[in-house]
């Protein structure tokens, strides 16, 4: 696609449900980002994929969230047991080797 | 450790006039380079401009100049000419070429009025 696409747009769950946010960056970009920005706060930053390298993980929060990216394309960011307190906006960013990222609109998660 | 400092939270300009937004980096890394991103009130994230640190001459895009001070570890955002759409969270970020890792900073929030 033209450019990072992030869905669902919106997403609104349950505590205690798991939920499965989707990015699916631009062609050809080998580095994916995953970042978190609550309401008025900076990006958080909480996982990177490059190219076939083990993913730098050191951001996740806790073991209930996890990432996956398959065939070097679409990642998949898994929450699992959501709280209220990862309400929040959840950013992908892809980028061409050390270029500058580019970002999709994000997901506003909401846990009620 | 922090490794980009915003230390403005919140920033007034009036209309037309400069504005600097300050941004200091920590690095052993002799190459890195330096982003700045706005992001309005919308949520996306818009790249306005980039430096390496090996480039000789300070990065400009536009109304935007970065100023890019090696030995103090700065990079500071300038903005010419303000205007009241540039009203926005502005972050600064930094990427070492030793690893793949994009850092930000806490942002600072600019508001231009009138």
């Amino acid at each position: 696609g033209a450019g990072v696409s992030q869905s669902p747009s919106n997403k609104v769950t349950e505590k205690g449900k798991d939920v499965e946010l989707r990015c699916d960056p631009i062609s050809g970009h080998t580095a994916l980002y995953w970042y978190r920005q609550s309401l008025g706060q900076g990006l958080e930053f909480l996982i990177y994929f490059q190219g076939n390298s083990a993913p730098d993980k050191s951001g996740l929060p806790s073991d209930r969230f996890s990432a996956e990216r398959t065939g070097g394309s679409v990642s998949t960011l898994t929450i699992q047991r959501t709280q209220q307190e990862d309400s929040a906006v959840y950013l992908c960013a892809s980028s061409s080797d050390r270029g500058r990222a580019f970002f999709g609109q994000g997901t506003r998660l909401t846990v009620v | 450790a922090q490794k980009i400092t915003q230390t403005q939270p919140g920033m007034f300009v009036q209309e037309k006039e400069a504005v600097t937004l300050d941004c200091t980096y920590d690095t052993s890394d002799p190459s890195y380079g330096l982003f700045w991103y706005k992001q309005p009130s919308s949520g996306e994230m818009i790249f306005l401009i980039y430096q390496g640190s090996y480039d000789q001459q300070n990065a400009t895009e536009g109304r935007y100049s970065l100023n890019f001070q090696k030995a103090r570890k700065s990079a500071n955002l300038v903005i010419s000419a303000s205007q009241l759409g540039d009203s926005a969270m502005y972050f600064c970020a930094m990427r070492e070429n030793s690893g793949y890792a994009l850092n930000f900073g806490k942002g600072t929030s600019l508001l231009v009025t009138p």
